[in-house]
């Protein structure tokens, strides 16, 4: 499974728009990008699933440029209840096992 | 529905005794995964039930880890005996398909095991 890079932590306030970036060079392809999110005292939560280009749902969107080599998770609007660790993970091939890195910790500010 | 479910929350043991962790998967959900964090690192695999079958235990640390699922439906883990190193929040997830996607998870809130 790809290895994938993330920032650990960004900052934002209330009512921005926040984008996380993930680097996964070697993405294969049979390979998805899946996002979760987890809370304190919480188990990850999923978020949002794309395999290229642009995929939107109620919560966020997830862009995919062309070559897979990254993926770019946008979160509209943030409030302090988005506040969590926001984890990229690059799923497919003979096996179903998650992959978790470190995940990126987000802030969210008043 | 009733999402993943896991017992206890939390349980502190002493070093060289035993825990059993439980999980009840969601309903229909032949799908059964546990992961695991220890203190600073990151979630990692265990082990994944098909049912009450094993499918992949790869992630499995030592032999002091033995997980069952008899008759398909919860699972336990225990550990036998503890040690320091397996204190961690331990988590289990259900999947109805394989979500060789990831799309299909749902974890639970996890048990914290802290062993002294």
């Amino acid at each position: 499974l790809a290895k994938t890079t993330q920032p650990i932590s960004m900052d934002s306030y209330e009512g921005q728009e926040v984008n996380i970036t993930c680097s996964h060079n070697n993405i294969a392809t049979n390979d998805y990008i899946t996002w979760y999110q987890q809370f304190p005292s919480q188990g990850p939560r999923f978020i949002i699933q794309g395999y290229k280009t642009k995929v939107t749902n109620e919560v966020a969107s997830l862009f995919i440029p062309a070559d897979r080599k990254s993926s770019t998770l946008s979160l509209p609007r943030v409030s302090l209840s988005d506040t969590a660790v926001y984890y990229c993970l690059v799923v497919g091939g003979a096996t179903n096992k998650l992959i978790f890195g470190t995940g990126t910790l987000l802030a969210v500010q008043p | 529905e009733a999402g993943v479910t896991q017992f206890p929350s939390h349980s502190v043991i002493e070093k060289g005794q035993t825990v059993t962790l439980r999980c009840d998967p969601i309903s229909g959900h032949d799908n059964l995964y546990w992961y695991r964090r220890v203190m600073g690192k990151e979630i990692k695999f265990l082990l994944h039930f098909v049912k009450e079958s094993k499918q992949d235990e790869s992630g499995m640390p030592n032999n002091r880890f033995l997980a069952e699922r008899t008759g398909g439906t919860y699972s336990t883990l225990k550990v036998q005996p503890a040690e320091l190193e397996d204190s961690g929040v331990y988590f289990c997830a259900s999947s109805q398909d394989w979500a060789r996607q990831g799309n299909g998870y749902t974890f639970g809130s996890g048990t914290r095991l802290t062993v002294v």
